[in-house]
């Protein structure tokens, strides 16, 4: 099965706090993405990564920017953290595929609180 | 773009009685259809995928979706459900040409006894 590992399940920051989200993935798939999930709103896309050092933005990625240095690794950087940005993060991963049909497999987010 | 609606924001269904959620989409070619549920404190789990060919799918858990292109639906049914299908569930339409995917807002099941 594929694993999909967050590195933290809560957390708690200040507001103007520089936060890293970790992302791993041992199924050495090309393609991972962030998500943050709000109530009544759904996934929304922040960025995705379809290979080493490559990312696009998403739909909402205003006040994150992302880092993929190694295959397995994809992590989501708030430079200086606001109240806005408490929300549920998601990562997922899919091999390559013809666009979208190789289903996401996602890890179990990361709750975080922005005080 | 493509886009998804889930129009039930919240379902309450008794335990052994059927559930049926609904999912429209929008998109202008065929789409890659997909259904996940996430039980509380978890990430999404795939539930069952749609690309082509029968229109009804079958997935896990005992749920199937069928895909009506003249209703623009996926919508998701389970015949007979348990205390532990109570989780949220969200629709998620993909493209072709394009690796991201639009999820729907949720529905949350609640399973009372």
């Amino acid at each position: 099965d594929v694993k999909v590992t967050q590195s933290s399940r809560y957390l708690v920051k200040r507001t103007g706090e520089k936060v890293f989200l970790e992302c791993v993935q041992d199924m050495d798939h090309e393609n991972m993405f962030w998500y943050r999930q709000d109530p009544g709103l759904g996934l929304r896309l922040i960025y995705f990564s379809y290979d080493v050092k490559m990312k696009e933005k998403g739909d909402i990625p205003e006040g994150y920017s992302v880092s993929r240095e190694k295959k397995e690794r994809f992590s989501l950087i708030l430079e200086s953290t606001s109240t806005n940005q408490t929300s549920m993060y998601l990562c997922a991963s899919t091999p390559p595929g013809q666009g979208s049909n190789q289903p996401q497999h996602f890890g179990d987010g990361t709750r975080l609180s922005i005080l | 773009a493509q886009s998804v609606t889930q129009p039930d924001i919240h379902i309450t269904v008794s335990e052994g009685a059927s559930l049926e959620l609904r999912c429209n989409y929008s998109y202008g070619a065929t789409p890659y259809l997909f259904w996940y549920v996430q039980s509380p404190g978890q990430g999404l789990q795939l539930l069952l995928k749609y690309f082509s060919g029968d229109t009804l799918v079958q997935g896990i858990k005992g749920f199937e979706a069928e895909f009506k292109r003249s209703q623009s639906s996926f919508n998701l049914r389970k015949p007979s459900v348990h205390w532990s299908d109570a989780a949220e569930y969200f629709c998620a339409v993909g493209a072709r040409n394009d690796y991201k995917l639009s999820f729907g807002a949720g529905t949350t099941v609640t399973v009372r006894a």
